[in-house]
């Protein structure tokens, strides 16, 4: 099974900032079956980004990732207000497995 | 416009088991996988498992083997994940999450997780 390592754990950055964020998997991951989700308290998680680079349907183009085999980045290139949650990563490519990762809460500072 | 309705919060005895329904409107039911993820109060997203609701093809994490079943019921386009031999750590929100799928000009490829239910907490208490 394909363990996920994200960090940081928090980062604590203001409105218009740039957020970069990490994900790393134990293995490979297949076919850059990797995503993206951000969740906001009470609500459940809204997928961003899939593929490990396709912006998911509505998802800003401030919000991009990159990344393949083991290390990938979710990054925001200008925070808005709207932006401060935790993020997860997920694999999906290692089925029936499909693992997310511990999160990244992105807070103000 | 697509949508995933759960049922209501339950509560239960350690011990018992929970049901909970996921009802999918605004796609064709059968063309896409239905996954269930939970997440207990203050923690991350844990993957249960995913089936598929044409085949009825199930797969579990290994940390569920034994304990929950995924069924579906396509005259009314719903899907199930049953949980048994609760204990308390299983209080949870359960969410039910369909996956997408995107095509190119020649292939289809999952795309995560697209489209969510509201979330059902189960509260496993005496």
């Amino acid at each position: 099974e394909i363990v996920l390592t994200q960090s940081p754990g928090t980062l604590s950055l203001s409105p218009g900032e740039r957020a970069t964020l990490s994900c790393r998997a134990s293995q490979s991951v297949s076919s850059s079956y990797l995503a993206w989700y951000q969740q906001k308290p009470g609500q459940a998680p809204r997928l961003l980004i899939y593929g490990a680079s396709s912006r998911a349907t509505g998802i800003p183009d401030r919000f991009s990732g990159s990344g393949s085999g083991t290390d990938f980045t979710l990054t925001i290139s200008r925070l808005e207000p709207e932006d401060f949650a935790v993020y997860y990563c997920q694999q999906y490519g290692s089925s029936p497995f499909k693992t997310f990762g511990p999160g990244t809460k992105v807070d103000i500072k | 416009q697509v949508q995933l309705v759960q049922s209501g919060a339950e509560v239960k005895k350690p011990g018992a088991s929970v049901k909970v329904s996921c009802k999918a409107s605004g796609y064709t039911f059968t063309s896409y996988d239905i996954n269930w993820v939970r997440q207990a109060t203050g923690q991350g997203l844990e993957w249960m498992g995913w089936m598929n609701p044409n085949s009825g093809n199930t797969g579990y994490a290994q940390k569920f083997q034994g304990r929950v079943t995924m069924t579906r019921n396509t005259s009314i386009s719903t899907a199930y994940m049953e949980l048994s031999s609760l204990r308390s750590e299983d209080t949870a929100v359960y969410y039910c999450a369909r996956e997408g799928v995107y095509c190119s000009s020649t292939s289809c490829y999952a795309g995560g997780f697209d489209y969510w239910g509201q979330g059902t907490l189960v509260t496993v208490s005496s």
